[in-house]
C-alpha cells in the first residue's frame, strides 16, 4: 500500500469554527509532513514530524496545531481561522526523515474559510 | 536550503523529448535532488532523484553535472497526459533536517497535440 489518505477532501468552515484535518500512511514511514498550497504556487512546508516527534515548525501560526496520535495518523487542528488561510492542505510522508528519501502525498484537503 | 531556480513554463507536442532544467547554485554536500510532477487539484507524485551524474528509470532521466549546480529531468516521448507542473527540490540526506527540503516555483509543461 503506497498511498497517503486525507480527509475530507472539501472543508468550508467559518473563521470562529474548530475543525480537524486528518492524514493516514500504512508504508511504515517514520516522518510526516504538512503543507500549505495557495492556487499557482507550490507547496509551502509547514510542519514535520520525525519519528512522531514534531521536529520542524516553520513558523506557522498557532491557530495550526500539529498532532501525531500515533505513526500512521497525522492531524492538523484548526481554529480561528483568517480567509487568507483558505488553501489546499497536503500531507505526505516518507521512509525516514531526510532529503533522500521520496516523499507520498495525499490528495489534499481545500479548506475555504469564509 | 539551497534555493532552487526553474522555468516558469514551457510548451511541448506530443512524441518530443522535453528537458526542464533547475539551477541550485549554493547546493551543499549533502543535498539531494528529486522532482516531482503535479497534476491540478492533487498531491505531488514523486518522479525522479539523484545526487550526481545520470539516473534513469521508467518514466525519466535526470542529469546532474559534476558540480552539482544544476539538473535537468528529461521526459522521453511526451503525451497529452504529461501535462502538469514540474518541481525541483533539493534537500538534506541528514537526519538532524528531519527532511527539510524547499519546492521551487515549478515549470508548468504543455503538451500539445
Amino acid at each position: 500500500d503506497t498511498e497517503v489518505t486525507q480527509t475530507p477532501k472539501h472543508l468550508v468552515m467559518g473563521m470562529t469554527n474548530k475543525k480537524s484535518l486528518k492524514c493516514e500512511q500504512h508504508m511504515g514511514h517514520r516522518a510526516m509532513y504538512w503543507y500549505k498550497q495557495k492556487a499557482k504556487k507550490p507547496p509551502e512546508l509547514m510542519f514535520v514530524y520525525s519519528y512522531e516527534k514534531l521536529s520542524i515548525n516553520e513558523s506557522v501560526p498557532s491557530r495550526f496545531s500539529p498532532e501525531c496520535p500515533n505513526s500512521s495518523l497525522l492531524n492538523l487542528h484548526l481554529h480561528a481561522l483568517q480567509p487568507e488561510d483558505s488553501a489546499l492542505y497536503l500531507c505526505a510522508s516518507s521512509q525516514a526523515p531526510t532529503g533522500r528519501e521520496a516523499q507520498y502525498f495525499g490528495p489534499g484537503t481545500r479548506l475555504l474559510v469564509l | 536550503l539551497a534555493k532552487t531556480t526553474q522555468p516558469i513554463s514551457m510548451d511541448s507536442y506530443e512524441g518530443q523529448e522535453v528537458n526542464i532544467t533547475c539551477s541550485h547554485n549554493n547546493i551543499a554536500t549533502n543535498d539531494y535532488i528529486t522532482w516531482y510532477q503535479q497534476f491540478p487539484s492533487q498531491g505531488p507524485r514523486f518522479i525522479i532523484q539523484g545526487y550526481k551524474t545520470k539516473v534513469t528509470n521508467e518514466v525519466a532521466s535526470l542529469f546532474i553535472p559534476a558540480d552539482r549546480k544544476s539538473s535537468t529531468l528529461s521526459l522521453p516521448r511526451v503525451s497529452l497526459s504529461d501535462t502538469a507542473v514540474y518541481y525541483c527540490l533539493v534537500g538534506d540526506v541528514r537526519e538532524t533536517n528531519a527532511g527539510k527540503s524547499t519546492f521551487g516555483d515549478g515549470t508548468t509543461l504543455t503538451v500539445k497535440p
